[in-house]
C-alpha cells in the first residue's frame, strides 16, 4: 500500500465547478500536511499547508481529518488556470529539527474546461 | 533571479556513461534534497543535506552519490547510468524551523534524464 494515495484521475470541469479532491495517508506519526501543484513539465510549488481546524485560501479550501488520516483540497468557481497536477504531500519529523522528508502522492490531474 | 537552480535542464546519454547535475539554491537555506519523479509521476527522495551533512538517504543503488560542497550547491553524480535511471531529477531546498512541522520545500525546475 502506498503511503500516500489520491485518485490520479483525471478530473474534467466546466470553467466555474466545483471540485474536490481527496487523499489519505497510511502512517499516523506524520506531522504535517500539504497540497502542492505541478503544472505539465514544471516544479512542483507549494499550494497551501493543511492545519486540523482546516484552511482557506481564495477559492481553496482544505481540511484536515486525522482520525481518519484523510486529506482534502476544494476548489470553487474553477479557472482555467486551475489545471494542473495536484499533489498530496505528508511530512514527518527527523530528530529535533525540522528537516523531515515529504512523501508525496502521485497526485490528482485537473482540467478544466470552457 | 533563479531562487533555486539545475544544470542542465536536459540531459541525453548512451547507458554505461557517468553524469552529474548541479543544484544551487540562492535562498540561503540549510537543506537541500534531490527527488526523482518517474514516468508515472510518482515524486520520490532521494537524499537530503543539512548544512553540507547526508541527513536522508533513502534505498538508492550506490551508483548514485551526491555531493555538497557548501549548504548553497547539492550536485548530484551517477555512475554507469542504466535504462530504468531516465527520469526527471528535482533538487529542492527548505530552511529548518523551530516549531512543530516540515517547512516548505522550494524546487527547482528539474533535469530530464533521457538515457538511451
Amino acid at each position: 500500500r502506498k503511503e500516500v494515495e489520491q485518485d490520479p484521475g483525471p478530473f474534467n470541469v466546466p470553467e466555474g465547478a466545483t471540485v474536490a479532491f481527496n487523499c489519505t495517508y497510511s502512517n499516523s506519526a506524520s506531522q504535517s500536511f500539504f497540497w502542492y501543484r505541478q503544472d505539465c513539465r514544471k516544479e512542483p510549488k507549494l499550494l497551501m499547508s493543511v492545519y486540523s481546524s482546516g484552511n482557506e485560501d481564495g477559492r481553496f479550501t482544505a481540511q484536515l481529518n486525522r482520525a481518519s488520516q484523510y486529506i482534502s483540497l476544494l476548489i470553487r468557481d474553477s479557472k482555467l488556470s486551475d489545471s494542473a497536477t495536484y499533489l498530496c504531500v505528508v511530512g514527518r519529523i527527523r530528530g529535533s529539527g525540522n528537516t523531515g522528508k515529504l512523501i508525496f502522492g502521485q497526485g490528482t490531474t485537473l482540467q478544466v474546461k470552457p | 533571479d533563479t531562487a533555486v537552480s539545475q544544470t542542465p535542464k536536459y540531459l541525453v546519454t548512451q547507458m554505461g556513461n557517468d553524469k552529474s547535475i548541479k543544484c544551487e539554491q540562492n535562498l540561503g537555506h540549510d537543506t537541500m534534497y534531490w527527488y526523482k519523479q518517474d514516468s508515472k509521476k510518482f515524486l520520490k527522495i532521494m537524499f537530503s543535506y543539512n548544512n553540507k551533512e547526508l541527513i536522508i538517504n533513502e534505498t538508492v543503488p550506490n551508483r548514485f552519490s551526491p555531493k555538497s560542497p557548501d549548504k548553497a550547491h547539492l550536485n548530484l553524480h551517477i555512475n554507469s547510468l542504466e535504462l530504468g535511471d531516465s527520469a526527471v531529477y528535482f533538487c529542492a531546498s527548505s530552511q529548518p524551523g523551530t516549531g512543530v512541522g516540515t517547512d516548505t520545500q522550494y524546487f527547482g525546475p528539474g533535469t530530464r534524464l533521457t538515457v538511451l
